[in-house]
């Protein structure tokens, strides 16, 4: 079964570009999560979707982020205008609604920002 | 105080050592507890969960003192594969699948 599939696995973009990283989840996951991780701050969670829905967005930095979950098997994380201090590694992960605690994470979308 | 606070290490060990982790949280209203491994330029994935009374998978044994909300993991006879990040993980209380993760401590084993 394959596990959470992102793209791209890795951006490079200039400051001033809208970028647009994409999560499938795991089928018959109900949870999908984005998380950011940088050296200084850590795995951070960005916001989180239960059944397609957005259930905390409190992680999200800044009204330059938005998230969409259109369907259950697709989501993504756009950042609008991206700035150098965006530079991070993107992950998504999914998990089963009944144990959302228990994460599945996808490689991750490694983005830099000039 | 951090949510979720680790020494970063790194623990550089000999093959067949024993080597213990640390992890301290602070919210007190966190139920659900787990360690996470996380290899270089890799994503984190679940090593296990951990549990009041304690549990054991192998190699690994994991413990929760709630009282002085503390989570430790350790590994016997730890192999060349062991090499790795081990990240704490604590809900953040309230629901499901909201997690704090620690920054993680290194772990190098050497042969």
């Amino acid at each position: 079964d394959a596990g959470v599939i992102q793209s791209p696995r890795h951006e490079v973009t200039e400051m001033g570009q809208e970028v647009t990283l994409r999560c499938k989840p795991i089928s018959g996951h109900n949870s999908l999560f984005w998380y950011r991780q940088t050296m200084m701050r850590g795995l951070e969670l960005l916001i989180y979707f239960n059944n397609n829905v957005p259930i905390d967005d409190s992680g999200m930095p800044e009204d330059r982020f938005s998230a969409k979950m259109p369907n259950a098997s697709f989501s993504t994380l756009k950042i609008q205008p991206s700035e150098p201090r965006d530079s991070a590694v993107y992950f998504c992960a999914s998990s089963p609604l009944i144990s959302a605690d228990t994460q599945y994470f996808g490689p991750g979308t490694r983005l830099t920002v000039l | 105080r951090k949510e979720v606070e680790q020494d970063p290490g790194p623990f550089n060990v000999p093959e067949g050592a024993t080597v213990a982790f640390n992890c301290t949280y602070s919210n007190s209203a966190s139920q659900s507890f787990f360690w996470y491994r996380q290899d270089c330029r890799k994503e984190p994935k679940l090593l296990m969960s951990v549990y009041s009374s304690g549990n054991e998978d192998g190699r690994f044994t994991a413990q929760l003192n709630r009282a002085s909300q503390y989570i430790s993991l350790l590994i016997r006879d730890s192999k060349l594969s062991d090499s790795a990040t081990y990240l704490c993980v604590v809900n953040r209380g309230g629901s499901q699948g909201n997690l704090i993760f620690g920054k993680g401590t290194k772990l190098s084993v050497k042969p």
